[in-house]
């Protein structure tokens, strides 16, 4: 099964500014995906990210705020523009993997906390 | 548009008790079903998959049914310990490469 880390794990930073998240995976995927946790809240899908093409977002994300990159197959990269108070959460990048089974599994890195001050 | 629902939202119970958690859908055609655990502030464990053709899987004291014509799943947790203590989410995948849809999850406490 993949393993996926994270970089930062997490981070303070001050309105206005701009945090880069990284992820990257031991094998090669064909789909990321970055997901949004905020307090309390479950999981919500920023955008897919597929190597050698743009991002595709969903309702309510936009490329200006949440600018990815998808360099190769093991490593992207999801960045917090602009950065409000209300942006302060959990953000989770995840792959589509073949787990231990015969089928597609998601599996998710261990998350950046974001709190903006 | 999928919609996905976990109840109860929390739940709490003595050590040696069965969790039973539950997992609501309102469209059938999934792709398959996913149970996870997370920890406070933690990324998500992945703890069962179920396909959308298998009715139920196993592990260790783990059990996750799946019964789409109702558009439940449930996950079964035999004899608690206060390790799992934790928020349990399902996810649904409607086709292979799509997105993960979330339920609000299920923080479980197990008192010692």
């Amino acid at each position: 099964s993949a393993v996926i880390s994270q970089k930062p794990s997490r981070d303070i930073c001050q309105r206005g500014t701009s945090l880069t998240i990284q992820c990257q995976v031991d094998s090669q995927v064909t789909m990321m995906f970055w997901y949004r946790q905020q307090p309390g809240q479950s999981l919500t899908l920023i955008a897919t990210a597929n190597q050698g093409s743009e991002a595709t977002y969903e309702s309510g994300f936009v490329i200006d705020k949440f600018p990815i990159s998808r360099p190769n197959l093991t490593f992207s990269t999801l960045t917090v523009s602009n950065m409000s108070p209300e942006d302060s959460s959990i953000y989770l990048c995840s792959v589509e993997d073949r787990g231990g089974s015969s089928y597609n599994e998601q599996f998710f890195g261990p998350g950046t906390r974001l709190t903006v001050l | 548009k999928q919609e996905v629902t976990q109840i109860p939202a929390a739940l709490s119970v003595p050590e040696g008790e069965n969790l039973v958690l539950n997992c609501s859908f309102t469209d059938s055609a999934i792709y398959n079903l996913q149970w996870f655990r997370q920890d406070p502030g933690k990324g998500l464990t992945s703890l069962l998959l179920i396909q959308s053709s298998q009715r139920e899987q196993t592990s260790g004291r783990l059990n996750a049914s799946l019964d789409k014509s109702s558009g439940r799943s449930t996950l079964y947790i035999a004899a608690s310990q206060p390790g799992d203590s934790a928020t349990y989410l399902c996810g649904i995948k409607e086709a292979a490469g799509n997105k993960l849809t979330f339920g609000g999850g299920t923080r479980v406490l197990v008192k010692p």
